[in-house]
């Protein structure tokens, strides 16, 4: 079983549409997580990491199941700029090994 | 920006040579991470080091090796190149501790022929 599942997409949303994304994982000792958004060939960048109590920044809220071990992500009200590769990432280990999901494709249309 | 430099940028060589990939870092971070990035696959761990010297593999990790002689280096090398090994590469680092964000160069888009 992968480290990491993400949800294969792709989304297509028009505009002002609510979208989430989820993310399993098979590491229960993992500790860190977090979601990464990636423009068309552009690196990766930190959207935002995922706390247990889970985490809100502005339209974007992030949640921690450890329970069922998931993470999820959800987009409010989305925009034509959130469109991008949304990726799940955790980390853990005394090693601190980063490893990420396949990605899932955002596009909002108009 | 943080600093993070990968070289080079592009590269095309041919099946059978080998190829290293270069990152280089400017924010004395502990960790540092090469993925390989293709269609339908996500980013892919390949190795990764917690220090000078220390390293692990990843997923992927088969045709690949790496060294990490000082803190801001970390190679790939490629022994003889596959075509398989058309990708597109990143390299990440990342602070000590829990939560910490790690930060991705712009990657290095290999084509072997």
């Amino acid at each position: 079983r992968k480290e990491v599942e993400q949800d294969p997409g792709p989304f297509n949303v028009p505009e002002g549409a609510t979208v989430a994304f989820n993310c399993t994982y098979s590491n229960s000792a993992s500790q860190s997580f977090f979601w990464y958004r990636q423009d068309c060939r552009k690196e990766p960048k930190l959207l935002m990491s995922v706390y247990s109590s889970g985490n809100e920044d502005g339209r974007f809220t992030a949640q921690l199941n450890r329970a069922s071990q998931y993470i999820s992500l959800l987009i409010r009200d989305s925009k034509l700029s959130d469109s991008a590769t949304y990726l799940c990432g955790l980390s853990g280990g005394s090693n601190y090994k980063l490893t990420f999901g396949k990605g899932t494709l955002l596009t909002v249309n108009p | 920006d943080a600093g993070i430099t990968q070289s080079p940028r592009h590269k095309v060589t041919e099946t059978g040579t080998p190829v290293t990939l270069r990152c280089h870092q400017t924010e004395n971070h502990r960790y540092m991470y090469w993925y390989r990035q293709d269609p339908g696959h996500g980013l892919r761990l390949i190795h990764y080091s917690y220090g000078v010297k220390d390293t692990d593999k990843g997923e992927v990790s088969d045709g690949y090796s790496v060294s990490r002689s000082k803190t801001e280096d970390f190679l790939l090398t490629l022994e003889s190149a596959t075509s398989s090994q058309t990708s597109v590469y990143f390299c990440a680092i990342s602070e000590a501790g829990i939560d910490a964000e790690a930060f991705f160069g712009q990657g290095t888009r290999l084509t072997v022929v």
